[in-house]
This record gives structure tokens, C-alpha cells and sequence, in this order.
């Protein structure tokens, strides 16, 4: 059965600073991979996804994630962290049924 | 709609009571799915439906929770016999037609079980 693990529960940067958050799946063959974000009493909103292609996808409000079959890993970047970038990072796969496995989340906290 | 409604947005119950939380999905969508979120814990999956029928309930943590859907409209999660250990919240998505478009959340109904 596929996995997700976010290593980080919780990451603090200041503002205007790089950001890089990590993904790592467990899943026989090439899975579909995910990053969903949540910000505080909100639903989750799609950032990016990943089917097959090219392993560098952009999303929107800037993010982009890269995969990397050799190291079962999706990790999801930002250039430049905005304070509004505030919120909970969920990372996930779909592999041979149709959930999605979440991972247990990663929450960003962003300095001024 | 033109977004996953869930309601009520907060329930909270007292132990033993039943409780129902509903979802209507976008129009459209033919594929609905429950998760359950702890407190600080990812998203558990609870029940997927396709239609009306369920192909995949497998995450239903007991016999207590049920799933219903009608048609390719709302769906209604069924908790008989609450205990504190079902206070979480309830999230529920939809999609177009296959998980590989990305879902689609409500906001979620928070149920507190005193």
C-alpha cells in the first residue's frame, strides 16, 4: 500500500526567505503525487500535481515541486516566502485505487 | 454549487448521541469522497463514492459510521453512538471523475463529542 511521510511537522522562515519542504512516498510504480495546502479553518486547496513528464511542476501561488524517482521523493519549494504563505502543507499520493494517502502535514510558520 | 458545501460547519454532541454531516458536491461531480482529520494528524480516508454506490469504504474506522449518496448529489456521513474518540473533522471532496484531477474540499464540519 502507498505512503507519504513529511519528515518536518513544523518549519519557521522569515519572510522573503527560500522555502523547501520535503515528501517522500512509498508506491511500487509511478504514483500520481499532490501538494495540498490548508490555511487556518479552511478547506484544503490544490497546489500542484504531478502525473508524469517533465519532474519539475509549477503550481500556483509560485510553489513548484520536483520529483525524484531515485529517492521516492516530491518536495514542494517557493522562492521567496510570502507571510500570507502561513498555513498547513499536506503532501499526497494516488497509486492503484482512487484515494489519495495524505501525509501527516507540515506546518509553516513565516517570520516578518 | 459552485464549491463543496458541508454543514453544519461545527457540531458538538454528547457521547452516545447519533449525528449526520452532510456534503454537497459540485455539481457534476461524479466522484465524492469523506476524510477524517485529528487534531495535528493528516487526512484519513474514510469512504469513496462513484454515483451512488461506494466501490471503496474501507477507511469506515467501525460499524458505527455509515455513508449514503444520492444520486450524483449530496452525501450524508452517519455516526451512531458517538465517543470522544470521533471528535475530529470531517472533510469531504469531490471530482469530475477520477482522483487524478485533484479534489475539490469543503471546509469540513468540526464535531466535538463531550
Amino acid at each position: 500500500a502507498q505512503s507519504v511521510t513529511q519528515p518536518d511537522i513544523h518549519i519557521t522562515v522569515s519572510e522573503g526567505a527560500s522555502l523547501e519542504l520535503r515528501c517522500n512516498y512509498s508506491y511500487g510504480a509511478t504514483p500520481y503525487l499532490f501538494w495540498y495546502v490548508q490555511s487556518p479553518g479552511q478547506g484544503l486547496q490544490l497546489l500542484l500535481k504531478y502525473f508524469s513528464g517533465d519532474t519539475l511542476v509549477q503550481g500556483i501561488k509560485g510553489f513548484e515541486a520536483e520529483f525524484k524517482r531515485s529517492q521516492s521523493s516530491f518536495n514542494l519549494r517557493k522562492p521567496s516566502v510570502h507571510w500570507s504563505d502561513a498555513a498547513e502543507y499536506f503532501c499526497a499520493v494516488q497509486g492503484g485505487s482512487e484515494k489519495l494517502v495524505f501525509g501527516k502535514g507540515t506546518k509553516l510558520t513565516v517570520n516578518p | 454549487g459552485a464549491g463543496v458545501s458541508q454543514s453544519p460547519s461545527n457540531k458538538v454532541t454528547e457521547k452516545g448521541k447519533d449525528v449526520e454531516l452532510r456534503c454537497d458536491p459540485i455539481s457534476g461531480h461524479t466522484a465524492l469522497y469523506w476524510y477524517r482529520q485529528r487534531l495535528g494528524q493528516g487526512l484519513e480516508f474514510l469512504i469513496y463514492f462513484q454515483g451512488n454506490s461506494a466501490p471503496d469504504k474501507s477507511g469506515l474506522p467501525s460499524d458505527r459510521f455509515s455513508a449514503e449518496r444520492t444520486g450524483e448529489s449530496v452525501s450524508t456521513l452517519t455516526i451512531q453512538r458517538t465517543q470522544q474518540e470521533d471528535s475530529a473533522v470531517y472533510l469531504c471532496a469531490s471530482t469530475a471523475g477520477s482522483v487524478n484531477y485533484g479534489y475539490t474540499f469543503g471546509s469540513g464540519t468540526r464535531l466535538t463529542v463531550v
